[in-house]
């Protein structure tokens, strides 16, 4: 594919229920990334996938967070019972990974508005 | 704690005129520095990216300037066009292992025909 896509680019939801996010990186990019982005607020790290690992989940707010990658390729990122407070525009990027060096540069995908009334 | 801290917070210029957008960073170790920028609606694009011994960076009418020492760095758009109105935002990377970045909060351009 041309670029990262994601889906759907919008989501409202009903408190308490959960959703799925999905992300499709560029084909051969190793690396995945899962950012939050609050209203007015900068970018914040979520999770990071290697392949299909995930050597760093340290900013997933809480365990009704989850993520996972298959096939080294499409991830989705789960929240259980959403709250209000979930509210925001999820991004994914991807990127080629470790192999390539600390320049490597990530490509964000148009991101999941997700809106919890 | 690391952080990247961005002035000013939005920006409204004449098209035509030029502007420098400022970050300034805690982040430590240092990796890499980059400018985003992102339209409305839209996932962040990547303008420049700067290692710590580079000092500036051109990309068409974006240079990017970084002082390491200080721990600054600065966007210089020249000849704004209209497009040119969307948040940038300032990245830093720490040495990780991996790309895991640092988000400024975003200058918001305005370019104003």
């Amino acid at each position: 594919g041309a670029g990262v896509s994601q889906s759907p680019s919008n989501k409202v939801t009903e408190k308490g229920k959960d959703v799925e996010l999905r992300c499709d990186p560029i084909s051969g990019h190793t690396a995945l990334y899962w950012y939050r982005q609050s209203l007015g607020q900068g970018l914040e790290f979520l999770i990071y996938f290697q392949g299909n690992s995930a050597p760093d989940k340290s900013g997933l707010p809480s365990d009704r967070f989850s993520a996972e990658r298959t096939g080294g390729s499409v991830s989705t990122l789960t929240i259980q019972r959403t709250q209000q407070e979930d509210s925001a525009v999820y991004l994914c990027a991807s990127s080629l990974g470790s192999l390539a060096g600390l320049s490597d540069t990530q490509y964000f995908g148009p991101g999941t508005r997700l809106t919890v009334l | 704690k690391n952080q990247v801290e961005q002035s000013p917070q939005s920006l409204i210029i004449l098209e035509g005129k030029n502007c420098t957008l400022q970050c300034n960073y805690t982040v430590s170790p240092f990796s890499n520095l980059r400018w985003y920028k992102q339209d409305t609606g839209r996932g962040p694009v990547s303008l420049t990216i700067m290692t710590f011994s580079e000092n500036t960076k051109s990309n068409g009418r974006y240079t990017a300037t970084l002082d390491a020492d200080t721990k600054q760095s600065s966007l210089h758009i020249t000849a704004s066009q209209l497009s040119d109105s969307a948040s940038y935002i300032c990245v830093v990377s720490g040495n990780t292992g991996f790309q895991k970045l640092v988000f400024g909060t975003g200058t918001r351009l305005l370019v104003s025909p």
